[in-house]
């Protein structure tokens, strides 16, 4: 599987739109982007995921640019509750093993 | 309700003693996955695996073992030959679509504290 690079760390006001990148830039045709996230002490929670489109569910949007070399998740009005470590990771269905970096630790600031 | 779920959520055990953490499933995946994580790591990979009476090592597999007889368990045995078994071990599971996507779930995780 590709790897991938995201930012250590990221503030966000309460309310606006939290923006996540994440470059992958040795993705091949068939790995698609999934996007978790791990609030403290918890499992980490699967948000989306996506191939080629983009993808929009009720948590979250994927922004996949067009050669598929980054890719951003885009929460769209962040709560405190967002805070939490986001994990951007690129996967092919070969083996099923999952790579899991450092992520992104999100803070929500009131 | 459908889910994972992984017990005890905190464990103690002294060192040199073997200790089995439990991972159960009822959504019906055929693939499971036991990970670790260290403060403020990511996760890393200790054994997969994808159908019953089958399995594979991870990154980390030495001083772990485990075990597939039914599709719904993938109990991890820490050892004592692993020699920092302090952690915070998480299991997960996924369907095994071909040419699809297949993400995972995950259980709340064991925190193993060995004193």
């Amino acid at each position: 599987d590709a790897k991938t690079t995201q930012p250590p760390s990221m503030d966000c006001a309460e309310g606006r739109a939290a923006n996540l990148p994440c470059n992958h830039s040795t993705i091949s045709g068939n790995e698609y982007v999934y996007w978790y996230r791990q609030i403290h002490s918890q499992g980490p929670q699967y948000i989306i995921h996506g191939l080629k489109n983009n993808e929009t569910n009720e948590m979250a949007s994927l922004i996949i640019t067009e050669d598929r070399k980054s890719s951003t998740l885009i929460l769209p009005h962040a709560t405190l509750r967002d805070t939490a470590v986001y994990y951007c990771i690129v996967h092919k269905n070969t083996g099923n093993q999952f790579y899991f970096g450092t992520g992104t630790s999100l803070t929500v600031i009131p | 309700d459908g889910g994972i779920t992984q017990s005890p959520k905190y464990l103690f055990r002294k060192e040199g003693q073997n200790v089995t953490l439990s991972c159960e499933q009822n959504l019906n995946h055929d693939a499971m996955y036991w990970y670790r994580q260290d403060p403020g790591q990511g996760l890393r990979l200790i054994y997969y695996s994808q159908i019953v009476n089958d399995f594979q090592k991870g990154d980390i597999a030495e001083g772990y073992s485990v075990s597939r007889e039914k599709k719904e368990s993938f109990p991890l045995t820490v050892t004592s030959a692993q020699k920092n078994p302090t952690a915070f071990y998480l299991c997960a599971s996924s369907f095994r679509r071909i040419l699809s996507y297949n993400e995972q779930f995950f259980g709340p995780g064991t925190r193993l504290t060995v004193l």
